[in-house]
């Protein structure tokens, strides 16, 4: 069974760009959410989503948004880059909403911005 | 609101020692989850153990133990006879189960272990 997929791995960009990162859950998942991973803050959430639609969302500015389609594919985008939003960004995936399940992470995708 | 402290930032063994991770939690929810997770060198959070706040049974799984005390919101995690393998940065990390705060967790700032042959 093949895990969670993140792409690209890697990625550089300057600040004012926009990002898109996306994450394919582990087949029949339904359940998708974002995290972010930074020295000095750690492992923060972003948000999640079930079926297409956000049901939670972490502390971070509107220049963060997600989606998820309806193959449970995630993606998220960060708008107007700057430098502290060079993170490690790792899904995760479970096959249904709250806790019922156990979380599967990806192994990430790492941006830095120049 | 909820909080995850890990206060061992770093920890350093000899192969074969035993080692325990520290973890304190703070929530006002009386029904919570309580989880383990380990970062290897590659990125990825590996799971390791959940825990509900009203099973405070210790668990044992091979050379991994776990000790939950809610009278002091702890919740210990022992490897026995460490080995270089276990060296990875491990994650405490809470979930409150009532409203919204179900679907995330809040992680701690991580120990990271290194394990020396």
């Amino acid at each position: 069974k093949a895990g969670v997929t993140q792409t690209p791995r890697y990625l550089i960009k300057t600040r004012g760009q926009q990002v898109t990162l996306s994450c394919s859950p582990i087949s029949g998942h339904r359940s998708v959410s974002w995290y972010q991973q930074t020295p000095g803050q750690g492992l923060q959430f972003l948000f999640e989503y079930f079926s297409e639609t956000q049901r939670n969302k972490g502390n971070f500015p509107g220049r963060f948004s997600g989606r998820q389609f309806s193959n449970s594919r995630s993606e998220m985008n960060v708008s107007t880059l700057e430098l502290g939003d060079s993170a490690l960004y790792l899904c995760a995936s479970r096959a249904q909403g709250g806790l019922t399940g156990e979380l599967f992470f990806g192994e990430g995708s790492r941006l830095t911005v120049l | 609101a909820q909080k995850v402290t890990q206060a061992q930032t770093e920890i350093s063994v000899v192969e074969k020692e035993d080692v325990t991770l520290d973890c304190v939690y703070e929530t006002r929810d009386t029904t919570y989850y309580l989880f383990w997770y380990k970062q290897p060198p590659s990125g990825e959070l590996v799971f390791l153990i959940r825990r509900n706040s009203f099973d405070e049974q210790n668990e044992i799984s091979g050379r991994y133990s776990w000790n939950f005390q809610k009278s002091t919101s702890s919740f210990n995690f022992t490897i026995t006879a460490s080995q270089v393998v276990d060296s990875a940065v491990y994650f405490c990390a809470l979930s409150e189960a009532g409203g919204g705060s179900n679907y995330k967790l809040t992680f701690g700032k991580g120990t990271l272990l290194t394990v020396n042959p």
